[in-house]
């Protein structure tokens, strides 16, 4: 039972551009919304991440939009750059149980920004 | 800054080889995982640990096996290792304290090939 549903799978944009990463949740006990950017030959590390009391968190020119609703929240890069080529994941995790740290992470989406 | 190493960044075994694959953090922190990352399908849970000696199974754990002696130190174990557990191999590492639990802290990996 995947329990966090990532796409698109892979994604191209051109530099300035303004990719788009979904993710959708089935658990609503997941009180921890990561993202977490994975550059080739290195392990991931956190981007940004959003709390369900609020519906938006920016960081730079990363943005988590949450839809608690809905249970989806997405990533939006503002003015991409070919740097940001990287894979994204989204993870979802809750807080107050000795499992705290175990997160439930998305398929992963392989974003390349062209020049 | 937080850091997790891990004992090898490539490694070759033949079927049928014990594999030890070892990872240290130097934060102190309490929770430590090993996942496994394949292509299309994310990051899947092997094992995770929550205390010295102790283990929990993840969502793939069969054909592996993991030791914590050291609350620094979580290895994962290839009792005999398969083709198919040709992979990358990703240890992270979690606080334990509220509020703080939830961010994973990566190593580099262990992309591992088993002829």
């Amino acid at each position: 039972q995947q329990q966090v549903k990532q796409s698109p799978q892979s994604l191209i944009v051109q530099k300035g551009g303004i990719p788009i990463i979904n993710c959708a949740y089935e658990n609503t006990a997941f009180d921890y919304f990561p993202w977490y950017q994975q550059f080739p030959g290195k392990g991931p590390a956190l981007l940004i991440a959003i709390r369900p009391d609020v519906s938006e968190k920016k960081e730079g020119r990363f943005t988590i939009s949450f839809n608690k609703s809905a249970k989806q929240f997405s990533l939006h890069i503002m003015d991409s750059q070919p740097g940001d080529s990287a894979t994204y994941f989204c993870a979802a995790s809750r807080g107050a149980t000795r499992n705290a740290g175990k997160s439930t992470f998305g398929d992963g989406t392989t974003l390349t920004v062209k020049p | 800054d937080v850091k997790v190493t891990q004992s090898s960044r490539y490694l070759v075994k033949r079927t049928g080889e014990k594999v030890f694959l070892e990872c240290v953090q130097d934060m102190d922190h309490e929770n430590m995982f090993w996942y496994r990352q394949d292509p299309g399908l994310g990051l899947r849970l092997i094992y995770f640990s929550y205390d010295v000696k102790m283990k929990e199974k993840g969502d793939i754990p069969e054909g592996y096996s993991v030791s914590r002696e050291k609350k620094e130190r979580f290895s994962l174990i290839l009792e005999s290792a398969s083709t198919n557990q040709t992979s990358m191999y990703l240890c992270a590492s979690t606080e334990a304290l509220a509020g703080n639990q939830e961010t994973q802290y990566f190593g580099p990996g262990t992309r591992l090939l088993v002829l």
